[in-house]
C-alpha cells in the first residue's frame, strides 16, 4: 500500500521568503515521486518528478524537491517566493506508473 | 498541453438523477482515471482504464460505474446523484509510457446535487 502524507494544508510566506512544503510518503517498494500545482478552477499541472538517477529534482518556476530514501520523504522548496507561486500544490506518490496516489494538498499563501 | 477535455465543465442536479461525465483524450494515452476532489481530502481515485473495457476500482468507487469503448473516451457514471457526490471531477491520462509516465489533468467538472 502507498500513501502521502503533506504537512501543513495552509503555508503562509511572505515574497521574497523561503517556501518549503513537506511531503513524506509511506511505500513498499521503490517509490516515484511527483509535485503538482493548482492554480484556481484549473486541473492540476506537473511540477517536478523524480523516478531514478540524481535526488534533487529541479522543475518549473524555480522549484525544486529532494528525495530521502531515509527520511522517506520529498519535500518541495524554493529560495524566493512569488505572488504568483500562490496555488495549492500536491504531492503524488506511485510504484508502477499506473496508480498514482495523492495528499491531501498545501495551499500556500504569499504575502506582499 | 495535453489532449483533454471534459463535459460538462458544470453541472447542477437533483438527488436520484443519473448523471453522465465524460472524459475525451487526443493522446492515444491507454490509462484513463477519474478522480474526486474535495475540500482536506486532495485527489481521490474514483475508477481507471487500462485500455478498451478495462477497468478497475480505486478508493471511492461506491455509488459509480465507469465504461470505456473507445481508447480515447472514457465515461463517468453517477447512476443515482446523492449530495455527497457533490465534487469537482477530474479527468486525468497517464503516458507516454514506463518511466517516463507522468499524469496529465483535464480542466474538471464541477458537480453539484441538490
Amino acid at each position: 500500500a502507498q500513501s502521502v502524507t503533506q504537512l501543513g494544508s495552509h503555508v503562509s510566506v511572505s515574497e521574497g521568503a523561503l517556501v518549503l512544503l513537506r511531503c513524506n510518503y509511506s511505500s513498499s517498494v521503490p517509490p516515484y515521486l511527483f509535485w503538482y500545482v493548482q492554480y484556481p478552477n484549473q486541473g492540476l499541472q506537473l511540477l517536478l518528478k523524480y523516478t531514478t538517477g540524481a535526488t534533487l529534482v529541479k522543475g518549473i518556476n524555480g522549484f525544486e524537491a529532494e528525495f530521502k530514501k531515509s527520511e522517506t520523504s520529498f519535500h518541495l522548496t524554493k529560495p524566493s517566493a512569488h505572488m504568483s507561486d500562490a496555488a495549492e500544490y500536491f504531492c503524488a506518490v506511485t510504484s508502477n506508473f499506473n496508480k498514482f496516489y495523492f495528499g491531501s494538498g498545501t495551499k500556500l499563501n504569499v504575502k506582499p | 498541453d495535453a489532449g483533454i477535455t471534459q463535459s460538462p465543465r458544470h453541472k447542477v442536479t437533483e438527488t436520484g438523477t443519473p448523471v453522465t461525465l465524460r472524459c475525451h483524450q487526443t493522446e492515444n494515452h491507454r490509462y484513463m482515471y477519474w478522480y474526486r476532489q474535495d475540500p482536506g481530502h486532495g485527489l481521490r481515485l474514483i475508477h481507471y482504464s487500462y485500455g478498451v473495457k478495462d477497468t478497475d476500482k480505486g478508493e471511492v468507487s461506491d455509488g459509480y460505474s465507469v465504461s470505456r469503448s473507445k481508447t480515447e473516451d472514457f465515461l463517468l457514471t453517477l447512476e443515482s446523484a446523492t449530495s455527497s457526490q457533490t465534487s469537482v471531477y477530474f479527468c486525468a491520462i497517464s503516458g507516454p509510457g514506463g518511466v517516463n509516465n507522468e499524469q496529465f489533468f483535464g480542466p474538471g467538472t464541477r458537480l453539484t446535487v441538490l
